[in-house]
């Protein structure tokens, strides 16, 4: 089943500029996460939000989670060319079954 | 270096052939996942494994099989029950990290039926 759904589907920026990256989700979470993937290969974990945190930080990216909505948000700042990849986020219940359920995930392209 | 290793990374197959991915980690982890990725989509669950010896149906199991005899190895194998096998297949194992899954992946393998 899928959780998440991210929004939009797909980005073009320009380099130095910022993206953002929405996703919601339907049920209530333990944490969620964001991945990283390039072009044919494996996902690559970026950062992880607690269910009590509103914000969070590393590098150029900025997780913000608001659980009222059901909603996060990745932002990337002063994008680089290397950034073009797809963005999922993956939500966990941190129930027994140790399972993640991934979004749909948002195409970004940055263009040099 | 520690890590996921998915083999083969390209594998053609014929209609009614059963084909099996290998997925081996080194990280020591306990828990291991066989995800499908189809093109423009998320990554849905196949089987997974929280120790050796045990695995659990994900969303999507029918078709497949696996074996946990090792905690190294979690190999998939696509049956010719699976109607419609062509797909990206990833493989990921669990690290703990204060109760949280964070999952590390390999490179995926990418099977085509001819």
């Amino acid at each position: 089943s899928q959780q998440g759904e991210e929004d939009p589907q797909a980005l073009s920026i320009q380099e130095g500029e910022n993206a953002t990256m929405n996703c919601s989700y339907k049920t209530s979470i333990n944490n969620l996460q964001w991945y990283r993937q390039n072009s044919g290969r494996g996902l690559v974990h970026l950062i992880l939000i607690r269910s009590n945190e509103r914000e969070k930080h590393s590098g150029r990216l900025r997780v913000t989670l608001d659980t009222s909505k059901k909603s996060s948000s990745l932002l990337i700042t002063a994008s680089r060319a290397a950034d073009t990849a797809s963005y999922f986020c993956a939500t966990d219940d941190g129930g027994a079954t140790n399972k993640l359920i991934f979004g749909t995930g948002t195409l970004l392209a940055v263009q040099p | 270096d520690g890590g996921i290793t998915q083999s083969p990374k390209y594998l053609f197959r014929k209609e009614g052939q059963n084909v099996t991915l290998s997925c081996e980690q080194n990280l020591n982890h306990d828990a291991m996942y066989w995800y499908r990725q189809d093109p423009g989509q998320g990554l849905r669950l196949i089987y997974y494994s929280q120790i050796v010896n045990d695995f659990q149906k994900g969303d999507i199991a029918e078709g497949y099989s696996v074996s946990r005899e090792k905690k190294e190895s979690f190999p998939l194998t696509v049956t010719s029950a699976q109607k419609n096998p062509t797909a990206f297949y990833l493989c990921a194992s669990k690290r703990g990290e204060a109760g949280a899954n964070v999952l590390t992946f390999g490179a995926g393998s990418r099977l085509t039926v001819l």
